[in-house]
């Protein structure tokens, strides 16, 4: 079965400084890998996404993430933290965009 | 253009009762998904329609039912509310297998 891991449940980062957000899956074939980030009280709303060809995959809000099939992950990260940033970020994995399996999320907490 | 539509924004419920929520798709998808959304939890699939047919379900009871409407529109219907039952509960729309795209969510709190 599919399953997605985030083992990093808070992280502070100072404003200006880089990010990466940790998010490892679990499943058998080529998965459909995302990337979600939630606001208090609010809906997701999608950053970025994998199907296929280059591993590099530019998102919105200067995020981008990189899939690494030998190590099972799909890591997010940011060159340059704003205040805004912070919110809730999850990882998901589909098969052949059905359900979304999600990870329990890491929380991203931005010092001034 | 307006994109994935939840309503009512907040629900209050009692135990034992019936609750009804409503999901309109972003203009042109056909598929809409909902999940639950535990506090402090990541959103846990509960089923998905096409052409007005479950396609896919998740591991939730059969008090947790749905229906798609011709003009795409959803409803989940949950039964006999359990406390457990509290959470945000999300839709989700798409074009058939593409990427899904979240409304709001309905709050659900049940007493």
């Amino acid at each position: 079965a599919q399953s997605v891991t985030q083992p990093d449940i808070h992280i502070t980062v100072s404003e200006g400084a880089s990010l990466e957000l940790r998010c490892n899956y679990s499943y058998g074939a080529t998965p459909y890998l995302f990337w979600y980030v939630q606001s208090p009280g609010q809906g997701l709303q999608l950053l970025l996404k994998y199907f296929s060809g280059d591993t590099l995959v530019q998102g919105i809000k200067g995020f981008e993430a990189e899939f690494k099939r030998s190590q099972s992950s799909f890591n997010l990260r940011k060159p340059s933290v704003h205040w805004s940033d912070a919110a809730e970020y999850f990882c998901a994995v589909a098969n052949s965009g059905y359900a979304l399996n999600f990870g329990k999320g890491t929380s991203l907490l931005v010092t001034p | 253009d307006a994109g994935v539509t939840q309503s009512p924004t907040h629900l209050i419920k009692t135990r034992g009762q019936q609750v009804t929520l409503r999901c309109s798709p972003k203009s042109g998808h056909d598929t809409v998904s909902w999940y639950q959304q535990a506090l402090g939890q990541g959103p846990q699939f509960i089923f998905q329609y096409y052409e007005e047919e479950e396609r896919q379900r998740g591991n939730f009871p059969d008090r947790f039912s749905g229906h798609q409407f011709p003009n795409y529109s959803s409803e989940l219907n949950v039964n006999a509310l359990l406390l457990g039952d509290s959470a945000l509960y999300l839709c989700a729309s798409s074009s058939y297998t593409d990427t899904q795209y979240f409304g709001p969510g309905t709050r659900l709190t049940v007493l």
